[in-house]
């Protein structure tokens, strides 16, 4: 019944190595995002995309890849991990774009941890 | 560009007793306005929405919002609080014109005493 799941929800790995996250949402919805909520709790977007087209990107180090194979998913893969990297990682989808669309579903957050 | 100020970090409030959550947004045009809640370990939780229409606006679990665009307010507010009710919340701004992007602001602890 989870209706944006992410996976791992827990990740610690060491700096220098690449991990991936993934997301699946089982609502339909068109849009999908990627958060990063820092250790002040202070959340930004990162990116979205509309139906597997990417719409956002929000001056992420290109070290940041995201992907998505369908509408359903959107997984995100990061190389050479950082320690400015640590954080909580949230996924989210919405019906469409716009404004009026605003992601009102989150997944529970992927917690990395870079040693 | 927008931006969103939640001024309180942690706010303690006794169960049983009134909420009020201050959020201040930056932005030329109408907003469009969020108030989501996060509890320890969770994603967000979508509790109200304002687009357009009545300024009031109620949502889930009790909450109620009020915008007010003299103030570039947006504050949420309960009648009696529950200790389920502790958690963190967070504020949050989308424009037209900006697509699908939401601004959150730095979010407000509410802590619940029994």
């Amino acid at each position: 019944d989870t209706a944006v799941s992410q996976t791992p929800k827990y990740l610690v790995t060491q700096m220098g190595n690449d991990k991936s996250i993934k997301c699946e949402q089982n609502l339909g919805h068109d849009t999908m995002y990627w958060y990063k909520q820092d250790s002040k709790k202070f959340l930004k977007i990162m990116f979205s995309y509309n139906n597997k087209e990417l719409i956002i990107n929000e001056t992420v180090p290109n070290r940041f890849s995201p992907k998505s194979p369908d509408k359903a998913h959107l997984n995100l893969h990061i190389n050479s991990l950082e320690l400015g990297d640590s954080a909580v990682y949230f996924c989210a989808s919405s019906p469409g774009t716009g404004a009026r669309n605003q992601p009102q579903h989150f997944g529970d957050g992927t917690r990395l941890s870079i040693l | 560009a927008q931006s969103v100020t939640q001024p309180d970090i942690h706010i303690t409030v006794s169960e049983g007793a009134s909420l009020e959550l201050r959020c201040n947004y930056s932005y030329g045009a109408t907003p469009y306005l969020f108030w989501y809640v996060q509890s320890p370990g969770q994603g967000l939780q979508l509790l109200l929405k304002y687009f357009s229409g009545d300024t009031l606006v109620q949502g889930i679990k009790g909450f109620e919002a009020e915008f007010k665009r003299s103030q570039s307010s947006f504050n949420l507010r309960k009648p009696s609080v529950h200790w389920s009710d502790a958690a963190e919340y967070f504020c949050a701004v989308g424009a037209q014109g900006y697509g699908n992007k939401l601004v959150f602001g730095a979010g407000t602890i509410l802590r619940v005493k029994s």
